[in-house]
C-alpha cells in the first residue's frame, strides 16, 4: 500500500471549517482515498473515499490534487463530536486491507 | 451503530489463558476482518475472511487463530495469553464482491485485559 503522511494533531473551533490534508506522493493510478475517523476508543468510522475527482457527502468533502499526490478532508461546520482521530488511507481497488498510520488528533474547541 | 456486533465487551483473564472473541458481519456481508488496537502500535490488521476461506493475513501471531463459520459469524481465538496481549480487537465486515473494494464498518470491539 501507498504510504501515507498526515498531522500529528490540529485544532479546529467549533463551527469553522476542519481541514485536514494527506500526503500520498507514491500513490499508483488505480488507489483510492479513503479517510475514516476512531472517536475514542469506538470502532473507526468510514467518511468517504475517492480516486480523481472531489467527492461529497453528508459527512464531508474530500479534495483530491490534480495529481493525487494528496488530499484534504474537509468537515464544513465542525463540532465537538468531530473530535476523534481521522485516518487517510490509500488502496487498490481490489486490495482487502487497510493499513492505518498514526492518523491525525482533530480537536474541536468550543 | 455499524451493524457490527462483538461479544464481549470486556474480557479479563490471566497470563497463559486462552479466550474467544466474537464476530457478527452485517447482514450480507460476506467478509470479515479483525484488528488489533494497542496503546504503542496503533491499529494493525491481523487477518481476513471471505465466505468461510482466509483471504489475506496480516501481522497475526501464531498463538492467534480465527475461523469464520458458514453462517458468517467469526471467532478470534487468543490463547497462551502474554500481557502485551492487552488491546482492543476490533472486528469489521465488508461486501467485498467479486474484485471490487468496498468499505469496511467496524464494530465497537472487544477491550482485552491480560494480567
Amino acid at each position: 500500500d501507498a504510504k501515507t503522511t498526515q498531522p500529528t494533531s490540529m485544532d479546529c473551533a467549533e463551527g469553522r471549517a476542519a481541514n485536514l490534508p494527506c500526503n500520498h506522493s507514491t500513490i499508483s493510478g488505480n488507489e483510492y482515498v479513503y479517510w475514516y475517523r476512531q472517536i475514542h476508543s469506538q470502532g473507526p468510522q468510514y467518511i468517504i473515499h475517492g480516486l480523481k475527482n472531489n467527492e461529497t457527502n453528508e459527512m464531508a468533502s474530500l479534495i483530491i490534487t490534480e495529481d493525487r499526490k494528496s488530499s484534504t478532508l474537509i468537515l464544513p461546520h465542525a463540532t465537538l463530536r468531530d473530535t476523534a482521530v481521522y485516518y487517510c488511507i490509500v488502496i487498490p481497488n481490489y486490495g482487502q486491507n487497510f493499513v492505518f498510520g498514526p492518523g491525525t488528533r482533530l480537536s474541536v474547541l468550543p | 451503530d455499524s451493524g457490527v456486533t462483538q461479544t464481549p465487551k470486556h474480557l479479563i483473564t490471566a497470563t497463559g489463558q486462552r479466550v474467544t472473541l466474537r464476530c457478527s458481519p452485517r447482514s450480507g456481508d460476506l467478509s470479515v476482518y479483525w484488528y488489533q488496537q494497542s496503546l504503542d502500535q496503533g491499529l494493525q490488521f491481523l487477518i481476513q475472511y471471505y465466505n468461510g476461506e482466509e483471504r489475506a493475513k496480516g501481522n497475526i501471531l501464531e498463538r492467534f487463530s480465527a475461523q469464520q463459520f458458514p453462517d458468517l459469524h467469526s471467532e478470534l481465538n487468543l490463547s497462551s495469553l502474554e500481557l502485551g496481549d492487552s488491546a482492543l480487537y476490533f472486528c469489521a465486515s465488508s461486501v467485498l464482491a467479486g474484485n471490487s473494494y468496498n468499505e469496511q464498518f467496524f464494530g465497537p470491539g472487544t477491550r482485552l485485559t491480560v494480567l
